[in-house]
């Protein structure tokens, strides 16, 4: 089944603990991208990748990092977590960046305290 | 630059009655548009989308959307809810610049669906 897959689902952690979220589609797509999505704010980019090794910020880059070793995966960091974070994350793929459609992950709840 | 307005951030219709969420937008270029739909728990799910062909556009569900330029618009309906529907709807815009395209997202549209 052609999917995005986002582990954790939901995690509580505590300001400053390093948390990677991982981001995984088995569709070899080429484009992938991290949202982050807050009540009245909609969605919000924070990284994409336009293939392997080619990453670039979006919207709301501050506090992240990302890198795209393999074309499937594209994992989250948060090198210091801080409340602000709290937030659900969406991981989307589309075969280029131009394509129409995007696929998503089903979302990352984070909770930091 | 691109922006797009969601005017309501919640609508609540009953089942079998008509469905209108409102979405204006604005582009320096000829966009892309999408609704998309969340349901409780779940990913976005592409609803439609107009790429500058027909300007009815029609998706799944039985829902559908008119591009209208001179009123930079681009609602979303469907002739009669149902209970299934219930769910938060995003209307995005993309401007074709032919370099690098970015999706700007609305904020949402939480639809209710009452018996």
């Amino acid at each position: 089944e052609a999917q995005v897959t986002q582990n954790p689902r939901y995690l509580i952690t505590v300001t400053g603990k390093k948390l990677t979220v991982t981001c995984s589609q088995n569709m070899n797509h080429e484009y992938m991208s991290w949202y982050r999505q807050d009540p009245g704010l909609g969605l919000r980019q924070i990284y994409y990748s336009m293939n392997v090794e080619v990453t670039d910020k979006g919207d709301v880059p501050e506090g992240y990092k990302v890198s795209r070793k393999e074309k499937r995966n594209f994992p989250l960091i948060l090198e210091s977590p801080s409340p602000n974070q709290t937030s659900l994350y969406f991981c989307a793929s589309s075969l280029t960046e131009n394509s129409y459609e995007q696929y998503f992950g089903p979302g990352t709840r984070l909770t930091v305290t | 630059a691109q922006s797009v307005t969601q005017l309501d951030s919640h609508v609540s219709v009953s089942e079998g009655t008509p469905v209108l969420l409102r979405c204006n937008y604005s582009s320096s270029y000829s966009p892309s548009l999408f609704w998309y739909v969340q349901h409780p728990n779940k990913g976005l799910q592409l609803l439609l989308k107009y790429t500058s062909a027909a300007t009815l556009v029609k998706g799944i569900n039985g829902f559908e959307a008119e591009f209208k330029k001179s009123e930079t618009s681009f609602h979303l309906t469907k002739p009669s809810a149902h209970m299934s529907d219930a769910a938060e709807y995003f209307c995005v815009v993309r401007e074709n610049t032919g370099t690098a395209s970015k999706l700007t997202f609305g904020t949402g549209t939480r639809l209710q669906v009452t018996l």
